[in-house]
């Protein structure tokens, strides 16, 4: 069976500190595994991709993820928060370019 | 860019009325999907189209219809609103690419 779990629902930080936003798969074939941003009010951005390339995925505004199949986590960080980085975010597993799994969310707050 | 449009970004319905919802792609895309997004829930899979005229029923189809007449169009239908289907909806598309790509969302309130 496929399943996503995001382990945090609500993350706060600073502004200029770290993120870290876990996120936990299940997948009995080789998975695609994405991070999308939703801004208030706004449809889903893609953030980053890993399709069995790079473990290590870089993706926009300072974004990254690495995909550890051991643990299969596909955990999401950035070094410096920024105040427009505030928003929910999301963990999605997919295969065949169809099906996606989409995890509960994670709400991003940053303080300045 | 690839660009998903929504017919609507906020819609009020009444309990019994029938409510077209649509989406627009313009990136030749064969796949495309209607999910709803609730607090908590993430967004569960309502119906997807990978084809004219060709649909699959996804994970919450009950209660929904959809229409694929043309390529870059996908609707979706509530034959008869009813309170428990307010929530965003998120068109998305694909065409063959793993990502998917998303619309505004339209959020419906049925009272």
């Amino acid at each position: 069976a496929q399943s996503v779990t995001q382990l945090d629902s609500h993350v706060s930080v600073s502004e200029g500190t770290p993120v870290l936003l876990r996120c936990n798969y299940s997948s009995s074939y080789s998975p695609s595994l994405f991070w999308y941003v939703q801004h208030p009010n706004k449809g889903l951005q893609l953030l980053l991709k890993y399709t069995s390339a790079a473990t290590l995925v870089k993706g926009i505004n300072g974004f990254e993820a690495e995909f550890k199949k051991s643990e299969t986590s596909f955990h999401l960080t950035k070094p410096s928060a920024h105040m427009s980085d505030a928003a929910e975010y999301f963990c999605v597993v997919g295969w065949g370019g169809i099906w996606m799994i989409f995890g509960a969310g994670t709400r991003l707050a940053v303080h300045p | 860019d690839v660009k998903v449009t929504q017919s609507s970004r906020y819609l009020v319905k009444r309990t019994g009325e029938k409510v077209f919802l649509e989406c627009v792609q313009d990136m030749d895309h064969e796949n495309m999907f209607w999910y709803r997004q609730d607090p908590g829930l993430g967004l569960r899979l309502i119906y997807f189209s990978y084809d004219v005229k060709m649909k699959e029923k996804g994970d919450i189809p009950e209660g929904y219809s959809v229409s694929r007449e043309k390529k870059e169009r996908f609707s979706l239908i509530l034959e008869s609103a009813s309170t428990n289907q307010t929530s965003m909806y998120l068109c998305a598309s694909t065409g063959g690419e793993h990502e998917q790509y998303f619309g505004p969302g339209t959020r419906l309130t049925v009272t």
